[in-house]
């Protein structure tokens, strides 16, 4: 069975600061990752996603995620973080050969202050 | 533009009632999900059904029921035996078949026992 682990609850930050948000997963096979985020009160939305190939992928408003397999991470990160980006940010591990369905881990409140 | 649509945002319930979560796409989608969200919990996944006219228990099926007649619909029943039904629902659809692209998520049900 797979399960994702997200080590901080809650992540407070400085606008302009830079921000790592923690994921690790458990898996006995290969793995297709994702980062969603999600603003109050609405569902979630994929930020980014690694499938194969290139272990850094980025998405379209600044964030990179790193896959790690030796040590089975997937942190997300930011450079310069802007008030916007507060939000709950999700990490979720799926199975290749094991159908559609998503882990996700508990989540991680990210929040900007001036 | 294609997405996924719930209905309604807000609900209410009595205790001893059973309520109906609605779920519809429009993406073309062979799977659909319903999760839970629960604050500190991140997301449980309830039932999903990968083709019409079959679905299996998630993780927390208990005092859920669904149905899934249309490929575009897959509606949820919060029923009374479900002791402790307040909280965030979210529907989310996937395509099916090699590769796994991630879940598209609807906008959530927030239900609340009065």
């Amino acid at each position: 069975a797979q399960s994702v682990t997200q080590l901080d609850s809650q992540v407070p930050v400085f606008e302009e600061a830079p921000v790592e948000l923690r994921c690790n997963y458990s898996s006995s096979v290969s793995v297709y990752l994702f980062w969603y985020v999600q603003y109050p009160n609405q569902g979630l939305q994929l930020l980014l996603k690694y499938l194969s190939g290139s272990t850094l992928v980025e998405s379209i408003n600044g964030f990179e995620a790193e896959f790690n397999k030796s040590q089975t991470s997937f942190h997300l990160r930011k450079p310069s973080v802007h008030i916007s980006d507060t939000a709950e940010y999700f990490c979720a591990v799926s199975d290749p050969g094991g159908g559609n369905k998503l882990t996700f881990g508990t989540g991680t409140q990210l929040k900007v202050e001036l | 533009d294609g997405g996924i649509t719930q209905s309604p945002k807000y609900l209410f319930r009595k205790e001893g009632q059973n309520v109906t979560l609605s779920c519809e796409q429009n993406l073309n989608h062979d799977a659909m999900y319903w999760y839970r969200q629960d604050p500190g919990q991140g997301l449980r996944l309830i039932y999903y059904s990968q083709i019409v006219n079959d679905f299996q228990k998630g993780d927390i099926a208990e005092g859920y029921s669904v149905s899934r007649e249309k490929k575009e619909s897959f509606p949820l029943t919060v029923t009374s035996a479900q002791k402790n039904p307040t909280a965030f629902y979210l529907c989310a659809s996937s395509a099916t078949g090699t590769g796994n692209y991630g879940y598209t998520f609807g906008s959530g049900t927030r239900l609340t026992v009065v």
